[in-house]
């Protein structure tokens, strides 16, 4: 059963903690992407990767972290530099993310996100 | 900067009837538009996509129309069911394809 697994789907935090979300994909899907989904806005991109060992900044890419380590797994730390932190965090993965080439449509799957929630 | 914008927060429609989602976009370099639909704690899921060089695309009760003069697209769901109610967001990225960028999103509520 192939997907994108994102945990914990609830956290709370408290102001000055990092803290750490997962994204797990069994699809073998070469580039994976954090988002943010904030109440009456779009989804921005905080940090994608294509391969492993490298990832790039996205547009909100300030107090966020992350790794690549392994082609599965795609994990973003929020930091206590993160001054709005409270938000719906999903992470996305794609097989058609090929640079500039022009083969149809970036389709990204997206896991269920994670609710970050500081206190 | 919103590049790409959805202008209606929220859209209420009897079953049965026509829904029309529309976005609107600024940049002319984007060549891929896409509609996700997403409930509530769950993540978004693709529903269709085009290409900037056609003018509609259709998939079963979905069509998505291009209008690449007045950078205007939009969603049309024929028949609309209750089971169509949810958040859909209008998407869309040019040659730096890692870029998606997402509209606002509209919320519709199909009434039974």
């Amino acid at each position: 059963d192939g997907g994108i697994t994102q945990s914990p789907k609830y956290l709370f935090r408290k102001e000055g903690q990092n803290v750490t979300l997962s994204c797990e994909q069994n699809l073998n899907h070469d580039a994976m992407y954090w988002y943010r989904q904030d109440p009456g806005q779009g989804l921005r991109l905080i940090y994608y990767s294509q391969i492993v060992n490298d990832f790039q900044k996205g547009d909100i890419a300030e107090g966020y972290s992350v790794s690549r380590e392994k082609k599965e797994s795609f994990p973003l730390t929020v930091t206590s530099a993160q001054k709005n932190p409270t938000a719906f965090y999903l992470c996305a993965t794609t097989n058609r993310d090929r640079g500039p080439l022009r083969s149809g449509a970036n389709v990204l799957t997206f896991g269920a996100g994670s609710r970050l929630t500081v206190l | 900067d919103q590049q790409v914008k959805q202008n209606s927060p929220s859209l209420s429609v009897q079953e049965g009837r026509i829904s029309i989602l529309n976005c609107d976009y600024t940049n002319s370099m984007f060549d891929y538009f896409l509609w996700y639909k997403k409930y509530p704690a769950e993540g978004p899921t693709f529903l269709i996509s085009i290409s900037s060089i056609k003018d509609k695309n259709e998939d079963g009760r979905f069509t998505v129309f291009l209008n690449k003069s007045a950078k205007h697209l939009s969603l049309h769901i024929v028949p609309s069911q209750p089971g169509d109610s949810a958040v859909y967001f209008c998407a869309a990225h040019g040659e730096y394809r890692n870029k998606l960028v997402f509209g606002a999103g509209t919320i519709l509520r199909v009434k039974s």
